[in-house]
Formats: structure tokens, sequence, C-alpha cells
């Protein structure tokens, strides 16, 4: 498809466990977005990735959340220990480099929930 | 202090009326400013930009003040098909990108 695409749309989790999400950004967007949306909470920022610049890392809560890129493309966010505050949704987004004023267009997200 | 900061809402309001959602933010740096807005259980999307200048789409008018750091958003007649969340967004002049909380907005019959 042309739109961002997110895997797994679901993902249920024991407390403890380590947890991979993946994002597969439209073609050609150089840059991509992560954030996290609690229910009923706004969109919080993770971390984002431009071209082969060094990633943005501020908005990661813990150590425990870290975040690759390969290839300028597929990125993957993983969570390891998961804890039950982690569980949301997961977003990612990408942008072309149309200046600062390029459009982020959303995946459908993952939700996860830790039990 | 959260860098950007909405209304919390939410907004009830019949079909037809005038609605004015207000954001500030706290980054003098930030350089790009947008409305998206978010269907429920839906990823956000683009609503519009918004110019140093102000800027209109139709029913929907944006406004900046950069003195204030202050972002606006009037929708005019709303229609039912506006009940939604309306997010605030600031980019710094990397592409680092903010959301605001968001203002929900519900329209009635």
């Amino acid at each position: 498809g042309a739109g961002v695409s997110q895997s797994p749309s679901n993902k249920v989790t024991e407390k403890g466990k380590d947890v991979e999400l993946r994002c597969d950004p439209i073609s050609g967007h150089t840059a991509l977005y992560w954030y996290r949306q609690s229910l009923g909470q706004g969109l919080e920022f993770l971390i984002y990735f431009q071209g082969n610049s060094a990633p943005d890392k501020s908005g990661l809560p813990s150590d425990r959340f870290s975040a690759e890129r390969t290839g300028g493309s597929v990125s993957t966010l993983t969570i390891q220990r998961t804890q039950q505050e982690d569980s949301a949704v997961y977003l990612c987004a990408s942008s072309s480099r149309q200046g600062v004023t390029g459009e982020l267009f959303f995946g459908e997200g993952s939700r996860l929930t830790v039990l | 202090r959260k860098e950007v900061e909405q209304d919390p809402g939410p907004f009830n309001v019949p079909e037809g009326a005038t609605v004015a959602f207000n954001c500030t933010y706290s980054n003098s740096a930030s350089q790009s400013f947008f409305w998206y807005r978010q269907d429920c259980r839906k990823e956000p999307k683009l609503l519009m930009s918004v110019y140093s200048s102000g800027n209109e789409d139709g029913r929907f008018t944006a406004q900046l003040n950069r003195a204030s750091q202050y972002i606006s958003l009037l929708i005019r007649d709303s229609k039912l098909s506006d009940s939604a969340t309306y997010l605030c967004v600031v980019r710094d002049g990397g592409f680092k990108t903010i959301f605001g909380a968001g203002t929900r907005l519900f329209v009635k019959a």
C-alpha cells in the first residue's frame, strides 16, 4: 500500500516480556516518528529519525525503550521488560523533506496491552 | 510546563455554532505550526498548516501570534461531522514535532 504500515495492529503481552513494533514508512519519506498515545490522552513524542542524522531520542521514557531504523526505511521500536504503564497505542508517522512544513502521515498504530 | 498546551475541552456546541480553540507553545524557536484532527480510535490527520499572516480553509480559520506564542483555530457553521479531537502541533527548526493533548469537540443536532 501507499500509506504508513504498522505491525502488529494489536499485541497482548505479559509484564516483563520484550516486544517489538514495526513501522514501514511511505516510500521516499526521510523522516520517521514514533509517538505513544494512552487512552484518552494526547500524543507523546518518543523519537524521530531524519535521513542519516543521529535520531532525536529525547522523548524515550526510559532505557527500556529503543528504536532503530534500517536502511533509512523500516523502523523497529523495542520495549524491554514491559510494564503495565507501557500499555498504549504506539503510532508511527513519516514525512518527506519539504522544509519544516511537511505533513506527517500516520499509520493506524500498534495497540499494546501489558497484562 | 508542557511544550504545547491546549484548552482541555470538551466543547459541546449545536450545529451551526462558531467555536474557537486556543493553544500556547513554550519553545520560542518553533518554526512551523499545524492543526491536526483525530477521530475516535483513528490516527491523526492534517487539518491545516498555520501561517503568520493567518489562513483560511473553508469554514476553518487558523491564526498565529509569534510574540505571544499562541495559535488559534476557529470553526464556523459547525457540522456534526466536525466532532473530533483537534490537536495543536508545533515543529522546531529541525523535524521534532510536538503534539498538544488535544481538545475534544462534540457538535450536536
